[in-house]
Order: C-alpha cells, then sequence, then structure tokens
C-alpha cells in the first residue's frame, strides 16, 4: 500500500464550480498534514497546512481526518488559474519525522 | 518564506559525467533536502543536508551516488555522478522555514531539469 494515495483525476470543472479532493495516508502515527499546489514544470508551492480541526483560507478548506486517515480539500468557486496538481503530503515518522511524503497528485483543469 | 535559488536550472549531460547542483537559500536555516521527482512522477527524498557532517540518505539512494555538500546554513550542493539516461529527472532543494506556522512546513527551491543522453 502506498503511503499516500490520491485520485490522479485529471478533474475537469467549470470556472464556478466546487470541487474536492480526497487523500489517504498508511501511517497514523503522522502528525503534519499539507496540501501542496505544482504548476506544471515548477515546483510545488504550499498551499495550506491542515490542523485537525480543519481550516480554511479563502477559497480553500482543508479537512483532517485522523480516525479514518483521511485528508480533503476543498476549493469553492473554481478559478481558471487553480488550474494544477494538487499534492497531498504527510510527514514521515519513525526514524526521520522531518521528511515529506508526497503524494501522485491530482490534477485540476478549470475550464471557461 | 525564504527565498531559494539553484544553480544550473537545467542541463543536458552525456552518460557517465558528474553534475553538481547548487542550493543557496537567502536566510539561515537548519533543515536542507534534496529531492528527485522523475517524469511523470510525484517527489522522493534524496537525503537530508546536515551542516557539518554526513547527509543523511534515503533507502535506494547512496553517498557513493549522490555526494552532498553543507558547508553552512545557507548553501548545498548535490552531485549527481557517473550519470546515466535513468537520473534524468528534476532534482529540488528545500528548507524547512522555523517561521512557518506548523513544523515540517517545507519550501521548494525551482529546481534543475537534468536531461542524461
Amino acid at each position: 500500500r502506498k503511503e499516500v494515495e490520491q485520485d490522479p483525476g485529471p478533474f475537469n470543472v467549470p470556472e464556478g464550480a466546487t470541487v474536492a479532493f480526497n487523500c489517504t495516508y498508511s501511517n497514523s502515527a503522522s502528525q503534519s498534514f499539507f496540501w501542496y499546489r505544482q504548476d506544471c514544470r515548477k515546483e510545488p508551492k504550499l498551499l495550506m497546512s491542515v490542523y485537525s480541526s480543519g481550516n480554511e483560507d479563502g477559497r480553500f478548506t482543508a479537512q483532517l481526518n485522523r480516525a479514518s486517515q483521511y485528508i480533503s480539500l476543498l476549493i469553492r468557486d473554481s478559478k481558471l488559474s487553480d488550474s494544477a496538481t494538487y499534492l497531498c503530503v504527510v510527514n514521515g515518522v519513525l526514524y526521520n519525522t522531518d521528511k515529506l511524503i508526497f503524494g501522485t497528485g491530482t490534477r485540476l483543469q478549470v475550464f471557461p | 518564506s525564504a527565498v531559494i535559488s539553484q544553480k544550473p536550472s537545467r542541463d543536458i549531460c552525456q552518460r557517465g559525467t558528474s553534475l553538481t547542483i547548487q542550493c543557496q537559500v537567502d536566510s539561515q536555516v537548519t533543515m536542507m533536502f534534496w529531492y528527485r521527482q522523475q517524469p511523470g512522477q510525484s517527489l522522493t527524498l534524496i537525503a537530508t543536508a546536515n551542516q557539518g557532517s554526513e547527509a543523511t540518505y534515503e533507502s535506494g539512494f547512496v553517498i557513493d551516488k549522490f555526494p552532498i555538500s553543507r558547508p553552512n546554513l545557507t548553501f548545498s550542493t548535490l552531485t549527481v555522478s557517473n550519470m546515466s539516461p535513468e537520473d534524468s529527472s528534476i532534482y529540488l532543494c528545500s528548507v524547512e522555514d522555523l517561521a512557518g506556522r506548523q513544523r515540517n512546513e517545507q519550501f521548494f527551491g525551482p529546481g534543475t531539469r537534468l536531461t542524461v543522453l
């Protein structure tokens, strides 16, 4: 089983739509959770950290369900500029809690 | 967050040669990391660059193939040695910003796109 699993998509949605991505992680000892955004041929950029109580940043809402080992990202009122790959990321456990483990990403395409 | 630069941004190299990639940060950071992103895949950690001591390598990566230097808190290099076409990849450095709101928040350099012929 992969350490971090995501639906690769692509998700094709019209402008203004609401879209949700899900992610599962395998190790219950993980403590840090993130969503990164990666544009084509660019480096990943931190979109938001995911807190236990859930958190919101403008049109973006992240949720964490520790019992189910599940993370979600909701994007409201999608913009063309939201088109990118969204990477679910958790921290490593055991001997290296500083490392980040990346999912393979979910591709979003927003069309006019 | 810290500003991170990498050199070169891209290179095309011949099989059997070596390439050294530089990562420069505009502020002192404790943690620096090197990742690889192969075509169509996600990022994989190669090693943690430790200042003043040997890097800590992940399973599947060895010092002879990927020697790393970290002479101070703002600079690190990764060398890809004796390259083969399978080493064609994007190589990214990242730093953990202690000013981040959550532990383990990492910020990435722009990457080095390496093609080995």
